[in-house]
Parts: structure tokens; C-alpha cells; sequence
């Protein structure tokens, strides 16, 4: 159980372009979700948490209008990365939390996104 | 402000031999520990945490908050226990993971 998806796993975009990336609970319903950014052989930073229903709230440094997410419902978040630029290549992961645990966290498998 | 480290971003050791991979972290509230795993070409996967005192895959950490540190631990370490390993401080009321820096650990046959 708690399996989280994110589609697509990769994607190549011009600059000045918009992509979506989703992320989903598969078997659980996901209270909270979360976004975060891997550059090669580096940790993980936060970008932003979402709870369905309400807006995100965005970790220092990161600009909400270009990466746009939306927590619609309990089991789908989207991240857009709007007028993409190539510093916005990266390794994007998405996590959900059910709820039910403190801090638990399932992980999707990420998205890497190379723009061009 | 709230940080984890991980000093050693490489570790190589041989089966069979103890394994210590390191953490220390810096927060003024209540800490929450944890230890995630990724395995190569999977995704990032909860290991143990702190509250649960359990031992899994053989490993084990303690929380030690006059040393704030949380090191986790493997008496004989096996090849399958190769891959990155991330120390992460939950913060209370945001709740939310501070990830530290990682550690890519190397069982050598």
C-alpha cells in the first residue's frame, strides 16, 4: 500500500514553455503533499506544501508564479512550471502524507525535466 | 534555524563489517527523526524513525539529544544495504522534512 505515482517521468521542453507534472496517491488519500527539487547528487529541497483545498504555501526562495501547484483533490496534485528556463532542469519528487502518521511520507519515483 | 547534516557523502565499508553512517541536527523544538533510503533506480523509501525504536533491514538509530545527532547503525553490513541514504529532521507545526545532505553507502563483497 501507500503508492504514489507521478507522470511523466521525464519530459524535454523548450524555453518559454508551460509543463505539468502530476502527482497522485494511488491507494491512500493524501492529506498533504509535497514538492521537491534534486539536483544532481544533492538532497532534496522543499519547493512548497499543498493541502487539499487550500493554496500552497511556498518555501523562502521559491517564486509561486512560476512553479504553480494545485491541490484539487485528496488523491491529485500538479506542479506547473511556468515560461520553463533551462536553470529550471531538474529532478522534481512529489510525496504525500495520509494523514494518519506524523510525518510519514511516501515518495513518487520523480520527474526529470530537462528544458531546452 | 532547522538543518541536518550528514558529513560524509561517500562511505565504503566490506560485508560483514559494522556500518556507521552519521547525523547531527540543529532545531529548537521537539525533533522527529528519520532515516530514508533509496536504492538505485527506486524511489525514496522510509527506513526507521526515531519514535518507533525498531530495527529494520538490521539497522538501528538512536536519538541522542545532548549530542543532537541520530547515527545510524549496522553491525554486519550485507551488499544488499548499497544506496543513498538521507537523515531527516520532521518539523513540528509546519510539519514538514529537513533532508540532509545524504550518504552513498558501498558494501564491498
Amino acid at each position: 500500500g501507500a503508492v504514489v505515482s507521478q507522470h511523466p517521468s521525464w519530459v524535454i521542453c523548450k524555453s518559454g514553455t508551460s509543463v505539468k507534472i502530476e502527482c497522485r496517491s494511488l491507494d491512500f488519500q493524501a492529506t498533504t503533499m509535497f514538492w521537491y527539487r534534486q539536483f544532481p547528487k544533492q538532497s532534496l529541497m522543499l519547493m512548497a506544501t499543498s493541502n487539499e483545498g487550500s493554496k500552497a504555501t511556498y518555501e523562502q526562495g521559491v517564486e509561486k508564479d512560476k512553479f504553480l501547484i494545485n491541490h484539487a483533490s485528496l488523491t491529485l496534485s500538479t506542479l506547473t512550471v511556468t515560461s520553463a528556463h533551462p536553470e529550471d532542469s531538474s529532478f522534481y519528487i512529489c510525496s504525500a502524507r495520509d494523514g494518519r502518521h506524523s510525518y510519514e511520507q511516501y515518495f513518487g519515483p520523480g520527474t526529470r525535466l530537462t528544458v531546452t | 534555524a532547522q538543518r541536518v547534516t550528514q558529513p560524509e557523502k561517500l562511505l565504503s565499508v566490506f560485508k560483514g563489517a559494522p556500518v556507521e553512517l552519521k547525523c547531527n541536527y540543529s532545531y529548537s523544538g521537539s525533533p522527529e527523526l528519520f532515516w530514508y533510503v533509496q536504492y538505485s533506480r527506486q524511489r525514496l523509501q522510509l527506513l526507521l524513525r526515531h519514535i518507533s525504536r525498531e530495527s529494520i533491514k538490521g539497522f538501528t538509530a538512536d536519538l541522542n539529544k545532548g549530542e543532537t545527532s541520530f547515527h545510524l547503525k549496522k553491525p554486519f553490513a550485507q551488499e544488499e544495504d548499497s544506496a543513498m541514504y538521507y537523515c531527516a529532521l520532521g518539523v513540528q507545526g509546519a510539519q514538514k522534512l529537513v533532508f540532509g545532505q545524504g550518504t552513498r553507502l558501498t558494501i564491498n563483497p
